[in-house]
């Protein structure tokens, strides 16, 4: 059964750290596209960022360039998100998301069940 | 950015109406747009890929049609399972966008 275990999710403070996990299980993690998207409290959802099979390009929505990292190991089939510098604006449910190809420039056919983050003092 | 305009927000029907959202881009995406289902306190569900191809085990009351910035998604017959939040979603161009959603609920 093809799976996304995300973890990482809490309470930090603004200006604050976390780094998000996603363990994929199921599918041959090294040859899908990965993206995380979020959703705040009540509201819609955002693409955040996404990277290719190979890890070899990444791609950042504008509200959290140079803030957010997004990488995979490969060899762990697990995908993560570096969180620096939050704002209580990013206050959401981040979800991991497998594409069913190897860009991201596709759907996104499997998604985990997310990993809430609070930004609050 | 590609803005991706959804209607209506919301609408309430009766079981066995027809449902209909429309989607439109700010740009000219091709067929690049995917449907997806989002129940309350779930994580969203993909419905539709490349404008009108249905995922495997999505029931065929559930379709997609348009092109290039008109896009439209259809419920031929409402059931109760499908109580949902709805977003259409282009992968046209980076950043990927969504629309607003529209929370379907029955009348």
């Amino acid at each position: 059964e093809v799976q996304l275990l995300e973890s990482g999710g809490g309470l930090v403070q603004p200006g604050g750290s976390l780094r998000l996990t996603c363990a994929a299980s199921g599918f041959t993690f090294s040859s899908y596209a990965m993206s995380w998207v979020r959703q705040a409290p009540g509201k819609g959802l955002e693409w955040v960022s996404g990277i290719i099979a190979t890890g070899g390009s990444t791609k950042y929505a504008d509200a959290v360039k140079g803030r957010l990292t997004i990488s995979r190991d490969n060899s762990k089939n697990t995908l993560f998100l570096q969180m620096n510098g939050l704002r209580a604006e990013d206050t959401a449910v981040y979800y991991c998301a497998k594409a069913p190809k190897d860009h991201f420039y596709h759907g996104m056919d499997v998604w985990g069940q997310g990993t809430t983050v609070i930004v609050s003092s | 950015d590609i803005q991706m305009t959804q209607s209506p927000s919301s609408l309430s029907v009766f079981v066995g109406d027809r449902v209909t959202i429309t989607c439109q881009a700010s740009h000219d995406i091709s067929n690049y747009l995917s449907w997806y289902q989002q129940k309350p306190g779930e994580a969203p569900k993909l419905l539709i890929h490349d404008a009108a191809n249905l995922e495997t085990g999505v029931p065929s009351r559930f379709s997609g049609s348009g092109s290039e910035t008109h896009f439209t998604f259809t419920i031929s017959s409402l059931q109760p399972e499908d109580i949902a939040t709805y977003y259409c979603q282009q992968y046209d161009n980076v950043p990927l966008t969504f629309g607003g959603g529209t929370k379907v609920e029955i009348k």
